[in-house]
């Protein structure tokens, strides 16, 4: 299995509190990517990284920021979490952007109350 | 209309049976192409990559028509291991990643 930890897997919050949710990885792969998993919606991108302090938006970023200082660790950050914000988050790598699959970690289950 | 479609499901198959997953996709553009699996409460994890001209892993077999704009999954000798959510994956220009909401397949004995 490719070498993507996600931290914490499990996490309960109230509403308005900031929450980070990281991603580290053991690949040296250029690519990272972060997704939310909802019921009915399928897996949606929420940002993702194509190189140190290289970051973009996805399909679904409002609410979201993200950073990158190191080629291993991705962050994820809800400034002022909201209960629409409560899903499944994932992390993704992958080596090159075209072309190749990109690998998961195990997830966040985020509530927030 | 979603960029790439998929019917949910379920599908229900006896153990031994043969079952087809289609999913279409709407950028004319997209570049490469795979099936995912995914468990219950668990991360999506690569089945296969798909190729233009087809290609067989096993009792699984990937299917591409870039014409029609839709790609398939067979699965031949279902088992009860199979049970679980099948997502197509389209990378299209610029590199991202559209998923498929999955398809559901539960193998009864």
């Amino acid at each position: 299995d490719a070498g993507i930890t996600q931290s914490p897997r499990h996490k309960v919050t109230e509403t308005g509190t900031p929450v980070t949710l990281r991603c580290h990885q053991t690949e040296n792969h250029r690519y990272m990517y972060w997704y939310r998993q909802d019921p009915g919606h399928g897996l949606r991108l929420i940002h993702y990284s194509y190189g140190v302090k290289d970051t973009d938006k996805g399909e679904v970023s409002d609410g979201y920021s993200v950073s990158r200082s190191k080629t291993e660790d991705f962050l994820l950050t809800l400034e002022s979490a909201t209960s629409s914000q409560t899903s499944v988050y994932f992390c993704a790598i992958s080596e090159h952007m075209e072309g190749q699959p990109q690998h998961f970690g195990d997830g966040t289950r985020l509530s927030i109350l | 209309r979603k960029e790439v479609e998929q019917d949910p499901g379920p599908f229900n198959v006896p153990e031994g049976a043969t079952v087809a997953f289609n999913c279409t996709y709407s950028n004319s553009a997209s570049q490469s192409f795979f099936w995912y699996r995914q468990d219950c409460r668990k991360e999506p994890k690569l089945l296969m990559s798909v190729y233009s001209s087809g290609n067989e892993d096993g009792r699984f077999t990937a299917q591409l028509n870039r014409a029609s704009q839709y790609i398939s999954l067979l699965i031949r000798d279902s088992k009860l291991s199979d049970s679980a959510t099948y997502l197509c994956v389209v990378n299209g220009g610029a590199g991202k990643s559209t998923f498929g909401d999955g398809t559901t397949l539960t193998v009864k004995p």
